[in-house]
């Protein structure tokens, strides 16, 4: 296993288009987490999953955002109509259950223009 | 949202000497978590720290947590060029985990 994998790397979209990105965990992790984060600034929590199961979602997280884990294995997030205030690296992590470290992906940066 | 505050923002140092960092939160926490960022790459665990442990060691890194006043330190003792990157404590509570904004270190050569 070769860790987190995200994916694309890098998406340039023009604002008001649908963009999605694919996140592949650890594969003995059943916690999923997503987060966004803005230059200077720390990851911001959007949703986490158990299996596949989506038991928390920020408030910050608008109707634009959704995020799946069929199966309880791969996690897409979609956003919606971008704006360009989404531009961000969003970041995907994976854990075990209950209080441990999370292992983290190399991000997908999103710049919307 | 987010749950953990660093101090200082930014901390410059030259090669060999020690760096500190703190974090400050808010709610009760299972356990709180250092993790290291390098520019433009994803997080790196460092250490993580119980809620009933005070204090914890891993190599040149050592953390102490003090529960009542909901604060930890980032102690990185002989520090290298290499240490150069974003500190992020993060807090563990139930069922998520929170980051704070994050120290910016630079260690000078």
């Amino acid at each position: 296993d070769t860790g987190v994998s995200q994916n694309p790397r890098h998406k340039i979209t023009k604002r008001g288009q649908n963009v999605t990105f694919r996140c592949d965990p650890i594969s003995e992790h059943n916690r999923l987490y997503w987060y966004r984060q803005t230059l200077g600034q720390g990851p911001e929590f959007l949703t986490y999953f158990q299996n596949e199961a989506q038991l928390e979602k920020s408030r910050l997280l608008s109707d634009r955002f959704s995020a799946e884990r069929p199966k309880g294995s791969f996690s897409t997030l979609e956003i919606q109509r971008t704006e360009q205030g989404d531009s961000a690296m969003y970041l995907c992590a994976s854990s075990f259950e209950g209080p441990t470290e999370a292992f983290f992906g190399q991000g997908t940066r999103l710049t919307v223009v | 949202s987010q749950q953990g505050e660093e101090d200082p923002q930014a901390l410059s140092i030259q090669e060999g000497e020690n760096a500190t960092m703190n974090c400050s939160y808010k709610t009760s926490i299972n356990n709180l978590q250092w993790y290291r960022q390098n520019s433009g790459r994803g997080l790196v665990h460092l250490i993580l720290i119980r809620s009933n442990e005070r204090e914890k060691h891993s190599g040149r890194l050592r953390v102490t947590l003090d529960t009542s006043k909901k604060s930890s330190s980032l102690l990185i003792t002989a520090s290298r060029a290499a240490d150069t990157a974003s500190y992020f404590c993060a807090t563990y509570n139930n069922n998520d985990m929170r980051f704070g904004a994050g120290t910016r270190l630079t260690v000078k050569p």
